[in-house]
């Protein structure tokens, strides 16, 4: 069964820094892995989604990179903002066929102090 | 807004209500799904449909009765629920029943229950 682990758990950095999260999974047999943001109480809003096939996607300010064969996942954003604020999730889609759901981490709590 | 509604927002009942919970995609999209999300776990898939026939159980409990009347709507309904029960229950829709494409997220309603 996929589990999925992100580190750290929590973060705080000061403003315009780059930073990086991080995101493991043990099975490597995945269609794809997403990039989630959350904020507080709120739903999911999809960030990016890199297929089993591609290294790496990026979005404005964000990069998330994928390698299969080290069960890793990164996300990488640029000159970080206080609005970037929130919980980041990285689910993987396991393979297999069928419209099987996502397998979540528990998360990187972000802040970025103004 | 991402294209998915879910209502209510917010829900109180008792351990011997009867409460369904409603979502719906406005994006054309022909697989479904709910996740729970508890405090301090991840995200856990609990139902997915294709096509409006259910594909996936994830080991719920029978308190729980998802519905999928068409490919727009889903539907969990619940009775004689647990305390623990109370959480985040998030809809999501991808379009097609495969492992390739993004998942969209609903805001959730936010279950409590007494």
């Amino acid at each position: 069964k996929q589990e999925v682990t992100q580190i750290p758990a929590a973060l705080s950095v000061p403003e315009g820094e780059n930073l990086v999260l991080n995101c493991s999974f043990t099975d490597s047999a995945i269609y794809n892995l997403q990039w989630f943001r959350q904020d507080p109480g709120k739903g999911l809003t999809s960030l990016l989604l890199i297929q089993s096939s591609q290294r790496e996607q990026t979005s404005g300010r964000l990069n998330a990179s994928l390698d299969k064969s080290s069960g890793r996942s990164t996300l990488y954003i640029a000159a970080s903002q206080p609005g970037d604020s929130a919980t980041y999730l990285c689910a993987g889609r396991e393979s297999g066929g069928g419209a099987d759901g996502l397998t979540f981490g528990k998360g990187t709590h972000l802040i970025i102090q103004p | 807004e991402t294209g998915v509604t879910q209502t209510p927002r917010h829900l109180v009942m008792g351990m011997t209500n009867k409460k369904s919970l409603k979502c719906e995609q406005h994006l054309g999209h022909n697989a479904m799904y709910w996740y729970k999300q508890s405090a301090k776990k991840p995200l856990e898939l609990m139902f997915v449909y294709n096509f409006k026939e259910q594909t996936e159980n994830n080991s719920v409990p029978s308190r729980f009765s998802p519905e999928c009347p068409n490919s727009s709507h889903l539907f969990l309904h619940l009775h004689t629920l647990q305390p623990e029960d109370s959480a985040l229950y998030l809809c999501a829709s991808s379009q097609e029943a495969l492992g390739t494409d993004t998942q969209y997220f609903g805001p959730g309603t936010r279950l409590t229950v007494l």
